[in-house]
């Protein structure tokens, strides 16, 4: 059974930094590209950044673009997303999801960042 | 760049058929057959329900049913039944190798 499991969400102020975490089982990770989508509280899903299989390749919205990180550690099933700079508008659940140009067959729970003073 | 358009809401009754349009552009929708639908219940992550325009996953009901037709991609749900009530979202790569998504479309179940 696929699961994806997010960690690391939690309250942090405006400007400071967090890193997500998402445990992967259940699949070849090493052979399947991921994504982070986030959805801000009452909106819509919104795609933030995706990473080929191996890591080599990476992919951002214009608006997280010089302010997040995502990377991979193949070794240990996990995806991971650096977050700097954060603003207000940042608030949202963060979901990981299996997939990249096709669909995103699997998601997780999601892990919910807050951006607030 | 901007989200795809889809409807706010659309609503049906138990056993009748919705369809929920999603209009992109030639960079999207219309460029690729990389078009995917996405059902989301309240406070749950989203699920899988159509991919690469009209492939269903296993598991999800023959009662989903998607098409594209230039630039605008459309779900299909038949025989509506009270558990389809949820969020819809369509998607779509995109060429600037991104993904976007729609708006989301509110179901409801008269």
């Amino acid at each position: 059974e696929v699961q994806l499991l997010e960690s690391g969400g939690g309250l942090v102020q405006p400007g400071g930094s967090l890193r997500l975490s998402c445990a992967a089982s259940g699949f070849t990770f090493s052979s399947n590209a991921m994504t982070w989508v986030r959805q801000a509280p009452g909106q819509g899903l919104q795609w933030i950044s995706s990473i080929g299989a191996s890591g080599d390749a990476t992919y951002y919205a214009d608006s997280v673009k010089g302010r997040f990180t995502v990377s991979r550690e193949n070794s240990k099933n996990t995806l991971y997303l650096q977050m700097i700079s954060l603003r207000v508008e940042d608030t949202a659940v963060y979901y990981c999801a299996k997939g990249r140009v096709g669909a995103l067959d699997y998601w997780g729970q999601g892990t919910l960042v807050s951006v607030s003073s | 760049q901007s989200a795809l358009t889809q409807p706010a809401s659309v609503s049906g009754s138990p056993g009748q058929s919705i369809t929920i349009y999603c209009t992109g552009t030639s960079s999207d929708i219309g460029g690729y057959d990389y078009v995917s639908w996405y059902q989301q219940h309240p406070g749950k992550a989203p699920k899988l329900m159509i991919y690469d325009v009209t492939n269903r996953p296993s598991g999800v009901s023959n009662r989903f049913s998607g098409s594209k037709s230039g630039n605008t991609a459309s779900l299909t749900i038949s025989g509506l039944q009270a558990e389809d009530e949820a969020d819809y979202y369509c998607s779509s790569y995109t060429s600037r190798s991104t993904r976007l998504f729609g708006g989301g479309t509110k179901l409801t179940v008269l």
